[in-house]
């Protein structure tokens, strides 16, 4: 099983580029969520969707858009890159009252 | 604002060395806690969901456990293999679908 699926797996960027982070799930979970993990400070909630159609702010989303494409796949989009995004990224989903399960990870390093 | 803190941030054990892991919260009605395991390079991987003080649940030489305050990851007479950073989080009872994470325990077990 695939479970959670992230691509790319590490990116480098130029501070101004934007780019879209991929996010595909094979479980049928109508919830998927965009963390953030910094050294020392855990996993930080960017944004979520409780179901296809619907997005919703988490605790971080300042300079990042997400689009819920299906049921399966939900995109992370960074449209101006800065230093400060410089980041671990991971998706996540979950079925109704289950856990969360997450992707690998994609590594993101802004210049 | 939920919160949780984890202690130590990193632990060194002799393999057959048993200890524990603390996670502390503050919370407003705690609809679970939630144990991960995160390897290196890797997303965290599901251990335990625990609902109310008092609960137990285990699994091969891990045991979790819960208060009203804090919950304790005890591990018994660990492995090599269990060397991995260890995650909390907690999911407040009027938040159906967001978690917050503590920053994690990195464990070291050496042979």
């Amino acid at each position: 099983n695939a479970g959670v699926t992230q691509t790319p797996k590490f990116q480098v960027l130029k501070t101004g580029q934007s780019m879209t982070l991929q996010c595909a799930q094979d479980m049928n979970h109508n919830s998927m969520y965009w963390y953030r993990q910094d050294p020392g400070m855990g996993l930080r909630l960017i944004y979520y969707s409780a179901s296809e159609g619907t997005t919703d702010k988490g605790e971080v989303p300042n300079g990042y858009n997400v689009s819920r494409l299906n049921k399966r796949e939900f995109s992370l989009r960074l449209e101006s890159a800065a230093p400060s995004q410089t980041s671990v990224y991971f998706c996540a989903s979950r079925d109704v009252n289950q856990p969360q399960h997450f992707g690998d990870g994609t590594r993101l390093s802004i210049l | 604002e939920d919160q949780v803190t984890q202690s130590p941030e990193a632990l060194r054990l002799q393999e057959g060395e048993s200890s524990s892991l603390n996670c502390s919260y503050t919370v407003s009605g705690l609809r679970g806690l939630f144990w991960y395991r995160q390897d290196p390079g890797k997303g965290p991987e599901f251990l335990f969901t625990l609902y109310s003080a008092g609960e137990e649940k285990e699994k091969e030489r891990l045991k979790a456990t819960l208060t009203k305050k804090e919950s304790f990851l005890h591990i018994t007479a660990p492995k090599p293999e269990d060397s991995a950073t260890y995650l909390c989080a907690v999911q407040a009872a009027g938040s159906a679908r967001q978690l917050t994470f503590g920053s994690g325990t990195q464990l070291t077990v050496l042979p």
